[in-house]
């Protein structure tokens, strides 16, 4: 079945430092592709997202590209703040009606001045 | 625009009572629901996926005489936790798709404590 990989953290940066966040995919179809983070004691908030391949999803300087031949969807950031410290989840979605985002496992940032 | 709406967002209950869990969709229909249940430092386990007005669908392993789900209408869904114990303590989220821009979107989760 589907499933996503996302590189083990904890990752600990210091303010301003370059951000990679490793996330590869297995899908049988044409998958649409997520980043979400997650502060802590909330829910889910939608970062950025890609729905085919080559395409770049941006957001408050975070960015991934939809990498299909090498099944990856990597989030960058080139200078990180202290208010991004947080858990960033990479998931998948069929796209079909009805059907659930697949995630990994969530990668928690930590970022100190 | 497409806002689900958790409640509570924290509850602590003692065991053997249950606990109900609703999440509106404020400005959408939200024909799908998901469920999800996450434990610390993890990541999210899909419980279920609930259609407006039919049964939900759990995933393997989910118990849905404990976790019973209803969509009784295409703004709200709840998940009633029954006869919680400490192990179902967790933090649950619910998330519908959002057919406009095929995303979806989360309501802000609750912390179930059962003590």
């Amino acid at each position: 079945g589907d499933s996503v990989t996302q590189m083990e953290g904890p990752v600990t940066l210091s303010e301003e430092a370059f951000l990679t966040i490793n996330c590869t995919y297995t899908a049988t179809g044409y998958p649409s592709l997520f980043w979400y983070v997650q502060y802590p004691g909330e829910g889910l908030q939608l970062l950025l997202k890609a729905t085919k391949a080559d395409d770049k999803g941006s957001n408050k300087g975070f960015e991934a590209t939809y990498r299909k031949e090498t099944t990856s969807f990597h989030l960058e950031k080139g200078s990180v703040q202290v208010s991004d410290s947080a858990v960033y989840f990479c998931a998948l979605s069929e796209g079909q009606a009805g059907t659930a985002l697949i995630f990994g496992k969530g990668t928690t940032l930590s970022v100190s001045s | 625009g497409a806002v689900v709406s958790q409640h509570p967002s924290w509850v602590i209950c003692k065991s053997g009572t249950s606990v109900k869990i609703e999440c509106r969709s404020l400005d959408f229909q939200a024909t799908t629901m998901f469920w999800y249940r996450q434990f610390p430092k993890q990541s999210l386990m899909l419980m279920a996926t609930s259609n407006e007005g039919s049964k939900a669908t759990y995933e393997q392993g989910v118990e849905k005489d404990k976790f019973l789900i209803n969509h009784a209408s295409l703004t709200l869904s709840t998940l009633t936790v029954t006869s919680a114990h400490p192990e179902d303590s967790s933090f649950y989220i619910c998330s519908a798709r959002v057919r406009s821009n095929y995303g979806y979107t989360f309501g802000s989760g609750t912390r179930l404590t059962v003590v």
